[in-house]
């Protein structure tokens, strides 16, 4: 059962651009919501995470956006470079338990 | 750097094989966690130890089966090997029950 839908499957922005990912959730017992990123041949990368008690997270460039009330958030990478370039992953986890990841996001930033 | 290492990085089998992959994780970190990533695909979660412990498990038949060693190393070892199991495997650790996961760099096992 797929608990984690993420979309688009791919995205291609041109640099200085807003990158967006969406994704949606089934699973209400999941509270921490961490995104990952990876590069070709590395593990994932924790990027920026959020708790369902809060609307908004922002990190440099990265903000997430949360909507618990339709179980859905979104990943926004403000002035994307081509550094950026990478599969990006939503997660929900269960306190303490394990991860369970959307199918992924390929990112590719022009210059 | 996570500080968690993986080995062997590459790893070849032949079908109905067996092998054991291995991580290492930081000191302190009594939380490991296996992921099956299968190219193109989000990581699917295996099993997770807790103080040398099973503590929770995938969707995975038991010829997935693990060990976590008082030294923060822990091993994931597959028989009879299939080809769909062809993927790369990640190991996760974390201190205690803090919620941040960090990855390894991951085996790629391919079976012939």
């Amino acid at each position: 059962q797929q608990q984690v839908k993420q979309s688009p499957q791919s995205l291609i922005v041109q640099k200085g651009g807003i990158s967006i990912i969406n994704c949606a959730y089934e699973n209400t017992a999941f509270d921490y919501f961490p995104w990952y990123q990876q590069f070709p041949g590395k593990g994932p990368a924790l990027l920026i995470a959020i708790r369902p008690d809060v609307s908004e997270k922002k990190e440099g460039r990265f903000t997430i956006s949360f909507n618990k009330s339709a179980k859905q958030f979104s990943l926004h990478i403000m002035d994307s470079q081509p550094g950026d370039s990478a599969t990006y992953f939503c997660a929900g986890e269960t306190s303490g338990s394990r991860l369970t990841f959307g199918e992924g996001t390929q990112l590719t930033v022009n210059p | 750097e996570t500080g968690v290492t993986q080995s062997p990085t590459h790893l070849i089998k032949t079908r109905g094989q067996q092998v054991t992959l291995r991580c290492s994780s930081q000191s302190g970190h009594n939380t490991v966690s296996w992921y099956q990533q299968a190219l193109g695909q989000g990581p699917q979660f295996i099993f997770q130890y807790y103080r040398e412990e099973e503590n929770g498990r995938g969707n995975f038949p038991p010829r997935f089966s693990g060990l976590q060693f008082p030294n923060y190393s822990s091993e994931l070892n597959v028989n009879a090997l299939e080809l769909d199991d062809s993927a790369l495997y990640l190991c996760a650790s974390r201190p205690g029950q803090q919620e941040t996961q960090y990855f390894g760099p991951g085996t790629r096992l391919l079976v012939l």
